[in-house]
C-alpha cells in the first residue's frame, strides 16, 4: 500500500520564523506535488518537483525532492499571516494516474 | 489556456435523494479527469478517474457512480444519497502527468 506521510499534521508559529514541513513517501515516484489549500477552498498546485534533486522556490516557500530518501521538504523562511493554510504533499499512485496525498499540516502563523 | 469548472458550488441534498455533479474542462483535449473527495478536516480520497470518454475506474467501492459523456465532461452521480456522502467534491485534470489542477469544487451536505 502507497504511504505518504506528513509531519507535522499542525505547526504554530510566529511571524518571521523559519521551518520545515517533512513528507516521506513509500513509492519509488521521482515526482512530487505541493498543493496549498485555504479554508473552505480548492487546492492550490504550489511546486511540482520532477527528478531528484530538484528545488524550487516562490517567494517564501521552497520545496526540495531526494528520491532516494524518498523524502520531501517543504521550508518557509520568514514566515508571514498570509501563509497560514493547509499544506498538502501527494504522489503519483502505483497505477500511473491520480495522486496519492499526505494528510496534509494545518499551517496557523501568528503575529 | 486551461480552466476546470464545477458546479453546483454548494449543494444541500436529503438523504435519499439523487446526486449530479458536473465538471468540464477546456483549453486542452484528451484529458485525464478526476473526482476526489474531502471529508470534513481530513485528506483527500480518490473516488474515480478516467483515461477517455466512457472509461471509468473507481477506487473506494461506494453508492456514488461516475460517467464521461464526452472528451471533456466528468459527472459524478448517485441514486440515493446517505449521510456519509457529505462532503468536498473536487474535480481534476492533468495530461502527461505534468501537474494536477483542480476545479473550484463542490460542497455537499447530506441531511
Amino acid at each position: 500500500e502507497l504511504k505518504v506521510e506528513q509531519n507535522p499534521l499542525f505547526l504554530s508559529m510566529q511571524e518571521g520564523k523559519n521551518y520545515t514541513i517533512y513528507c516521506n513517501y513509500s513509492t519509488t515516484s521521482d515526482r512530487l506535488y505541493w498543493y496549498r489549500q485555504d479554508p473552505g477552498k480548492s487546492l492550490e498546485s504550489l511546486f511540482v518537483l520532477l527528478s531528484n534533486g530538484a528545488v524550487k522556490q516562490e517567494g517564501r516557500l521552497m520545496a526540495s525532492l531526494d528520491t532516494k530518501a524518498r523524502l520531501s521538504t517543504l521550508h518557509i523562511t520568514a514566515a508571514v499571516h498570509d501563509l497560514s493554510a493547509t499544506y498538502f504533499c501527494a504522489v503519483d499512485s502505483n497505477s500511473g494516474y491520480a495522486l496519492n496525498f499526505g494528510k496534509g499540516t494545518s499551517l496557523l502563523v501568528t503575529p | 489556456s486551461q480552466t476546470i469548472h464545477q458546479w453546483p458550488a454548494t449543494l444541500v441534498q436529503p438523504v435519499g435523494s439523487p446526486l449530479s455533479l458536473e465538471c468540464t474542462v477546456e483549453g486542452t483535449s484528451n484529458p485525464n479527469l478526476y473526482w476526489y473527495r474531502q471529508a470534513a478536516g481530513r485528506g483527500l480520497q480518490l473516488l474515480f478517474y478516467s483515461v477517455g470518454i466512457g472509461q471509468i475506474s473507481s477506487e473506494v467501492p461506494q453508492n456514488l457512480s461516475a460517467s464521461r459523456p464526452q472528451d471533456r465532461q466528468f459527472i459524478l452521480s448517485s441514486k440515493k444519497l446517505l449521510l456519509s456522502d457529505s462532503g468536498f467534491y473536487l474535480c481534476a485534470w492533468e495530461r502527461d502527468r505534468i501537474g494536477y489542477t483542480f476545479g473550484s469544487g463542490t460542497r455537499l451536505t447530506v441531511v
